[in-house]
């Protein structure tokens, strides 16, 4: 079956300008996550929804990161205003169960570069 | 406080060699999950073990097996007989139950361990 999806897979953008970053989860699953990835290192939490409802949003850096998923299916993320410390890539997870401990399936990542 | 080490940075064998990556982690919560997940060049994560904190048997998947031990809050990850195929970078993560006010669900990774397997 499909796996997660995640468009744009490289998204060049100059310092200051706005992007939306899109994730398509797995079929039927409830529960979706966004990470960021710096180079070299772990992914990291950003936030956490369980159908449309924004549950955790805890790890986003500043109020120039949001996220929604209107329909509890596929998500955007947006940054505004992006700064060149926001390059990164970023992950989106999903996972069948309500925010219980359920295994995260990822997808391939936008690479997000600011200039 | 949560937070999972990954205290090899980078490792590199020859093929058919064993290796070794080391995990330990800290939690306060007593229901916890750990996972490994293999992420190759291409850059996507790929899923490889599941485990909660009540199930302290070691498991074995092919060339692969897993360590689990609470005493030592380690889950160490074994790759026997390697092959170049294996190279990548290896994540370990902890996921809580947020009894301790911790999120609950979302994944806490090491830096990873990148892996190098030579022919």
């Amino acid at each position: 079956g499909a796996g997660v999806s995640q468009s744009p897979r490289y998204k060049v953008a100059k310092r200051g300008q706005d992007v939306a970053l899109r994730c398509d989860p797995i079929s039927g699953h409830v529960s979706l996550f966004w990470y960021q990835q710096a180079l070299g290192q772990g992914p990291e939490f950003l936030t956490y929804f369980q159908n449309e409802a924004q549950l955790d949003k805890s790890g986003l850096p500043s109020d120039r990161f949001f996220a929604e998923r209107p329909e509890g299916s596929v998500s955007t993320l947006k940054i505004q205003r992006t700064q060149q410390e926001d390059s990164a890539v970023y992950l989106c997870a999903s996972s069948s169960n309500r925010g219980a401990v359920d295994t995260q399936y990822f997808g391939p990542g936008t690479r997000l570069t600011v200039l | 406080a949560q937070k999972v080490t990954q205290a090899q940075t980078e490792i590199s064998v020859v093929e058919k060699e064993d290796v070794t990556l080391d995990c330990v982690y800290e939690t306060r919560d007593t229901t916890y999950y750990l996972f490994w997940y293999k992420q190759p060049p291409s850059g996507e994560l790929v899923f490889l073990i599941r485990r909660n904190s009540f199930d302290e048997q070691n498991e074995i998947s092919g060339r692969y097996s897993w360590n689990f031990q609470k005493s030592t809050s380690s889950f160490n990850f074994t790759i026997t007989a390697s092959q170049v195929v294996d190279s990548a970078v290896y994540f370990c993560a902890l996921s809580e139950a947020g009894n301790y006010g911790g999120s609950q669900g979302n994944l806490i990774f090491g830096k990873g361990t990148k892996l190098s397997v030579k022919p």
